[in-house]
């Protein structure tokens, strides 16, 4: 069975700094998905970025970018210029490859706190 | 295009009661799935639904089941309630689950059941 783990229950940074949320997983999958979605208090969960295994480039979407070290089977999320509407529980999820069928599985989550 | 759309939004009931939550995926998504959010247990996956039929399943117990109707609607259903079934209940869709990378996962408001 896989597990993700966010080693980071709570973390605050200063609206404008960069910020680095941690994720490991442990899989024997070769074939997997990685996500990293925001929950805000509004509670919708949001898509923020996704990671293909066998892709080897790191996914960037604006101001998120990953950190995809797959021998080390890690995935850390990096937010630049951080703004209070990034205040959110931040979760990474795996999904392994399958022919049909949704299972992600989700880490415990990030409190993040951005601070005027 | 609407969003994935779960009501109620909140829900009390008392033990032993039964209890069902509806969820309206995006117009076009095939895919539903439904996963429990508590404080101390995280997001864990009850179930996924694909063209009316269960496709996936977590590990809960049989008091939690669920459907798909064929508008992809799908409705969740727990009886016998106990007070540890208190919990956010999200619902999230997808287009096809069979291109995966192309179907991530977009997630309701969630409905909120209390048991008392």
């Amino acid at each position: 069975a896989q597990t993700v783990t966010q080693s980071q229950p709570e973390m605050s940074v200063q609206e404008a700094e960069t910020v680095t949320l941690s994720c490991t997983y442990d899989t024997s999958e070769n074939n997997y998905y990685l996500f990293w979605y925001k929950q805000p208090p509004s509670r919708q969960m949001i898509l923020v970025i996704r990671q293909e295994a066998y892709k080897q480039q790191n996914a960037t979407e604006n101001r998120f970018s990953v950190n995809f070290q797959k021998a080390a089977k890690s995935f850390s999320l990096k937010i630049s210029d951080s703004q209070l509407g990034d205040t959110a529980m931040y979760f990474c999820a795996f999904m392994k490859h399958a022919n049909y069928g949704q299972n992600f599985v989700f880490g415990p989550g990030t409190r993040l706190s951005v601070l005027p | 295009k609407a969003g994935v759309t779960q009501t109620p939004r909140y829900l009390i009931k008392t033990r032993g009661q039964q209890v069902t939550l509806s969820c309206s995926p995006i117009s076009g998504h095939r895919s539903v799935s439904w996963y429990q959010q508590t404080p101390g247990q995280g997001l864990q996956f009850l179930f996924e639904y694909f063209s009316e039929t269960q496709r996936n399943k977590g590990n809960f117990p049989g008091r939690f089941s669920g459907r798909q109707f064929s508008n992809s609607r799908s409705e969740m259903n727990v009886s016998t309630l106990e007070l540890g079934d208190s919990a956010l209940y999200l619902c999230a869709s997808s287009l096809d689950s069979g291109v995966l990378y192309n179907s991530p996962l977009h997630f309701g408001n969630g409905t909120r059941l209390t048991v008392t």
